[in-house]
Formats: structure tokens, C-alpha cells, sequence
């Protein structure tokens, strides 16, 4: 069966980076683009934006497009969110998420939290 | 500020039906397939309703998806206590190059 695997909870300062990853298992991983989409605390969802995982070029939304960055690792189907200079608001859960057809998120990781705190 | 709009909250008692809308425009519910996510608390969101009205399978059929025009809206029929969740629509914007979600709709079961 299809799974997206998050790594774990992470906890950083101002001004670090961190670096979220989503292992994909049970399809095939070059045949399905993978988008990130944030959850602020008691907030709706956030489209980030997507990565062809075919071609590696990403596409980031509006507001993501300076301190994050999506990449891949095919050889392992898992994709990357990175984030550098942390800041208190992006304090978050971060879910990686399957794209069947534009915008249709048929399959979801179960989200890693980032905590930015001093 | 989402260019989709949901209703913030909407209430029913088990057994009764619910309707969940989402106004949005011609450059995206108009022109895209709409989507719709169940996100049961401290979950994942669950894929309910894609291309509009057509379930994945697992989905029961409780859950239905319409759209007309500039706005999409999710049924739910017989209600149960474990529907009460946050529900979002999602869709394209064309003119945007972007995904959008609306602003989530919590539904309770009373």
C-alpha cells in the first residue's frame, strides 16, 4: 500500500534550518509530483508548493519562496523540505502529500512538527 | 486570507445531513476540479472528494461533492460522531499558478 513517511518532531533555535523528509513507499515514486502544504497551530491548510519527481524543478507558493526549498533523493523516493533562518512563525506541522491529478492529494504524510523557539 | 471561502463552523445531530460550502471564482473552482479533505483531530487530512464528486475508494457514500458554477459543496448524510472533524476544499487557481485550500469548515456532531 501506498505510504509517505515523515521524519520526527524537531525542535530549533532563531536562525537554524531544518531539514524535513518524507520516504515514499508502495508506488511508484517518479509517477506522482509531491507537494508540501503547512498547518500553523489551530490554523487551516497552507498550499507550499510542489517538486516534479520526474524532473527535480520545483514551484513554491507565494510566501515560500525565499527560505525554503524542496528537493528530492530518487534513489531512495523521499523528498526533502528545508528550511533555513527559522523564525518563531514557522512554527508548524509540515505534511508532505501525494498529487493524483492538481491539487488531488490522495495520499498524505502523517506531518512533522517544527518548533522554532529560543 | 484564502480565495476560498467556507463556512468557519456548522452543526447537526446524528442521523441528519450536513452541507459544507465553497465559493471560490472563475479562475479556480469555475475552471478546476475541487477536492475535498476530512481531518479528524491531531490526523493527517484524509482525501473525501476528488474531481468534484467522485469518492476514492474506502470513502463511504454517506459523502457526496458538487459543484455549480463558482462553488463547490460537500454533503454528509446520516451523521455519526466520528464525522465531527475539520473539512477543507482544495483546488487549482489558474490565474494565481497555485493550490488553494479554503479556510476549513469544523463540523459537530451534537
Amino acid at each position: 500500500q501506498v505510504q509517505l513517511v515523515q521524519s520526527g518532531s524537531e525542535l530549533k533555535k532563531p536562525g537554524a534550518s531544518v531539514k524535513v523528509s518524507c520516504k515514499a513507499s508502495g508506488y511508484t515514486f517518479n509517477r506522482y509530483s509531491m507537494n508540501w502544504v503547512r498547518q500553523a497551530p489551530g490554523q487551516g491548510l497552507e498550499w507550499m508548493g510542489w517538486i516534479n519527481t520526474n524532473t527535480g524543478i520545483p514551484t513554491y507558493a507565494q510566501g515560500f519562496t525565499r527560505r525554503f526549498v524542496f528537493s528530492l533523493d530518487t534513489s531512495v523516493s523521499t523528498a526533502y523540505l528545508q528550511i533555513s533562518s527559522l523564525k518563531a512563525e514557522d512554527t508548524a506541522l509540515y505534511y508532505c502529500a501525494r498529487d493524483s491529478n492538481s491539487m488531488e492529494f490522495d495520499n498524505w504524510g502523517q506531518g512533522t512538527l517544527v518548533t522554532v523557539s529560543s | 486570507q484564502s480565495v476560498l471561502t467556507q463556512p468557519p463552523s456548522v452543526s447537526a445531530a446524528p442521523g441528519q445531513k450536513v452541507t459544507i460550502s465553497c465559493s471560490g471564482s472563475t479562475s479556480n473552482i469555475g475552471n478546476n476540479y475541487v477536492s475535498w479533505y476530512q481531518q479528524l483531530p491531531g490526523t493527517a487530512p484524509k482525501l473525501l472528494i476528488y474531481e468534484n464528486n467522485k469518492r476514492p475508494s474506502g470513502i463511504p457514500d454517506r459523502f457526496s461533492g458538487s459543484k455549480s458554477g463558482t462553488s463547490a459543496t460537500l454533503g454528509i448524510i446520516g451523521l455519526q460522531t466520528g464525522d465531527e472533524a475539520d473539512y477543507y476544499c482544495g483546488t487549482w487557481d489558474s490565474s494565481l499558478s497555485a493550490g488553494e485550500f479554503g479556510g476549513g469548515t469544523k463540523l459537530t456532531v451534537l
